[in-house]
């Protein structure tokens, strides 16, 4: 079962553009993570944001965490074509165990 | 340092045959993770292990799926016979504990095509 939820499913933009990808999630938890997926290839962890932070971030990374809400959103700035990838979330429900989002498919054309 | 290694890359088989996947987490990680992913979804955990142990296998289909972990380090993930429902891409991942707050580092997985 996956917890998280992304949104959108997909999304394609111009390089230099913003992007934006959010996550909902249904339970509470300690920590929400996100991860990269190239095609073809393993998941590469982004960045992770403790339930007691508001916001954090990471080069052109930006993370935020409403847990009255349970949702999460990634905003990558000045986007290139080298962020072409899938997005997921992943949440850890009681026991460490990662519970992944289906992703968001990032398109970033040049 | 190398990075978690999994062999084969990809693997095609046909229906009801047996098939195995082979993990090499990175060195020192006593904390290694069997993921399933199906096309178009995020990963789903199969089994954990802490060190030889299997914990968190309750999402491991244990009619038809097996793992181990010899000596706490390579793992080998079998599944005997194949249905073709299990075609999917078979993700391995180690972490330097069982906590949430380390990183997993994932390997590149074995896509499987059953036919």
């Amino acid at each position: 079962s996956q917890q998280g939820e992304e949104d959108p499913q997909a999304l394609s933009i111009q390089e230099g553009e913003n992007a934006t990808m959010n996550c909902s999630y249904k339970t509470s938890i300690n920590n929400l993570q996100w991860y990269r997926q190239n095609s073809g290839r393993g998941l590469v962890h982004l960045i992770l944001i403790r339930s007691n932070e508001r916001e954090k971030h990471s080069g052109r990374l930006r993370v935020t965490l409403d847990t009255s809400k349970k949702s999460s959103s990634l905003l990558i700035t000045a986007s290139r074509a080298a962020d072409t990838a899938s997005y997921f979330c992943a949440t850890d429900e009681a026991g460490n165990m990662l519970t992944f989002g289906g992703g968001t498919r990032l398109m970033v054309k040049p | 340092e190398a990075g978690v290694v999994q062999s084969p890359r990809y693997k095609i088989i046909e229906k009801k045959q047996p098939v195995a996947f082979w993990c090499n987490p990175i060195s020192g990680h006593n904390t290694l993770y069997w993921y399933l992913q199906n096309l178009g979804q995020g990963p789903e955990l199969l089994i954990r292990y802490e060190n030889e142990e299997a914990v968190d296998d309750s999402q491991l289909p244990k009619d038809r799926f097996s793992a181990e972990r010899l000596k706490g380090v390579d793992s080998t993930l079998k599944i005997q016979p194949a249905e073709l429902g299990d075609s999917a891409v078979y993700l391995c991942a180690s972490s330097l504990g069982p906590s949430s707050y380390n990183e997993q580092f994932f390997g590149p997985g074995t896509r499987l095509t059953v036919l």
